[in-house]
């Protein structure tokens, strides 16, 4: 089956404690993507990477970091959490050329 | 910069009642246009697009036509059942640039009544 998996669905955490949600998807897509969904904004856009070992910011990539050393991993990385980075996280791929496809979410809390 | 715009919800209807769904957008040149749903609990699920002006995208009994002279996208289905209660997302984005970001409106809940 076509999917994007993410880990964990649910994480809550303490200000400052290193993290990483993991990203993965089986279809070969070129380009995978981080979201962040909080009420009242819709989703918006942490990081994309258009193929491996290249990587690029979004709108709102203070206190975020990602990796691509392979082509169906995309793992996003919150070295010092803080609360305003409470919130609900999709990651997203897709084939350079069209429609992302997005992952389950993660809901993540940080007190 | 690009912005959606949704109408505000909760939209509540009853069973088989026609739905509409505002969304407008500012956009330089032809961005693509998307419908997303989120159901309760789980994540985005395409629900339709349309890649230029006049298109009309379709899925599931759901509509939208790519408006670009009134730079809309409203959402319309004819007869909703409970099933499709949910949150609806107007989305756009350039297919032809390296970054290729949704850029969402901010949704409008959808709550239907038996």
């Amino acid at each position: 089956e076509a999917q994007v998996t993410q880990n964990p669905r649910y994480l809550i955490t303490v200000t400052g404690k290193k993290l990483t949600v993991t990203c993965s998807q089986n279809m070969n897509h070129e380009y995978m993507s981080w979201y962040r969904q909080d009420p009242g904004l819709g989703l918006r856009q942490i990081y994309y990477s258009m193929n491996v070992e290249v990587t690029d910011k979004g709108d709102v990539p203070e206190g975020y970091k990602v990796s691509r050393k392979e082509k169906r991993n995309f793992p996003l990385i919150l070295e010092s959490p803080s609360p305003n980075q409470t919130s609900l996280y999709f990651c997203a791929s897709s084939r350079i050329t069209d429609t992302q496809y997005f992952g389950p979410g993660t809901r993540l809390t940080v007190l | 910069g690009n912005s959606v715009t949704q109408m505000e919800g909760p939209v509540t209807l009853s069973e088989e009642a026609f739905l509409t769904i505002n969304c407008t957008y500012t956009a330089t040149g032809y961005p693509s246009l998307f419908w997303y749903v989120q159901y309760p609990g789980e994540g985005l699920q395409l629900l339709l697009k349309a890649t230029k002006a006049d298109d009309k995208g379709s899925n599931k009994g759901f509509e939208a036509t790519y408006r670009k002279e009134t730079t809309s996208f409203h959402l319309e289905k004819g007869s909703v059942q409970v099933s499709d209660s949910a949150v609806y997302f107007c989305a756009l984005t350039h297919m032809d640039t390296g970054r290729r970001a949704l850029t969402f409106g901010s949704g409008t809940r959808l709550q239907v009544q038996p």
